[in-house]
């Protein structure tokens, strides 16, 4: 079992549309967590970095975090074309720690 | 602020062959880490530097070894290389007082490997 689970994809929703990614992860270690964008030929931007349970809200996007659960959602709002990317969840067990990476989904926003 | 840049874009090389990458940080950041992200798959952590030493690292071969110098540049270097080392090749920095959250990823190299 790989440590971390992404929805696999692709997903093809219409704009204006509300996204759901989700992740889970098997590793109890895990104390942050955070979502990733990844454009064609370029580096993860980080969208969303939370510590705790709960949501955290930045615009358009809210992270979602159940440890009990060992599950994380990121929700997008309104999605634009311009949202059209690799999303990649990420879980460390340190604040400086190695990255664990899900295999991420490619989300593609139709206008 | 250039961010991190990485060096070269693109590179190909034949089975066998070593590969050197490199990685300037973010102005301010004095921790590297690098990655391998294959193609379809999230990035895989390699290793990490800081203080010019390998901090942590991440469930790769021998082959894969690195350098930081004391500017925080770093080097990746992969010997006798095999096909299944065809990749993107991420490098991210970041400081640690500042942790995850400051931590900015390049645009990567691709490696392909003949």
């Amino acid at each position: 079992q790989k440590e971390v689970e992404q929805d696999p994809g692709p997903l093809s929703v219409p704009e204006g549309a509300i996204v759901s990614l989700n992740c889970t992860y098997s590793n109890s270690a895990f104390q942050y967590f955070m979502w990733y964008r990844q454009y064609s030929r370029k580096g993860p931007e980080l969208l969303m970095y939370t510590y705790s349970s709960g949501n955290k809200e930045d615009g358009r996007f809210t992270a979602q975090v159940d440890k009990s659960s060992k599950y994380i959602s990121l929700f997008i709002r309104d999605s634009q074309p311009s949202d059209s990317a690799t999303y990649l969840c990420a879980m460390s067990a340190g604040a400086n720690s190695k990255l664990t990476f899900g295999k991420g989904i490619t989300l593609s926003v139709r206008p | 602020d250039a961010g991190v840049t990485q060096s070269p874009t693109h590179l190909i090389k034949t089975r066998g062959q070593q590969v050197t990458l490199r990685c300037s940080p973010k102005s301010g950041h004095d921790t590297v880490s690098w990655y391998q992200q294959a193609l379809g798959q999230g990035p895989q952590f390699i290793f990490q530097y800081y203080e010019e030493e390998e901090r942590q690292r991440g469930n790769f071969p021998d082959r894969f070894s690195g350098h930081q110098f004391p500017n925080y540049s770093s080097e990746l270097n992969v010997n006798a290389l095999l096909l299944g080392d065809s990749a993107l090749y991420l490098c991210a920095s970041s400081f640690p007082s500042g942790g995850l959250e400051t931590q900015y990823f390049g645009p990567g190299t691709r490696l392909l490997v003949l």
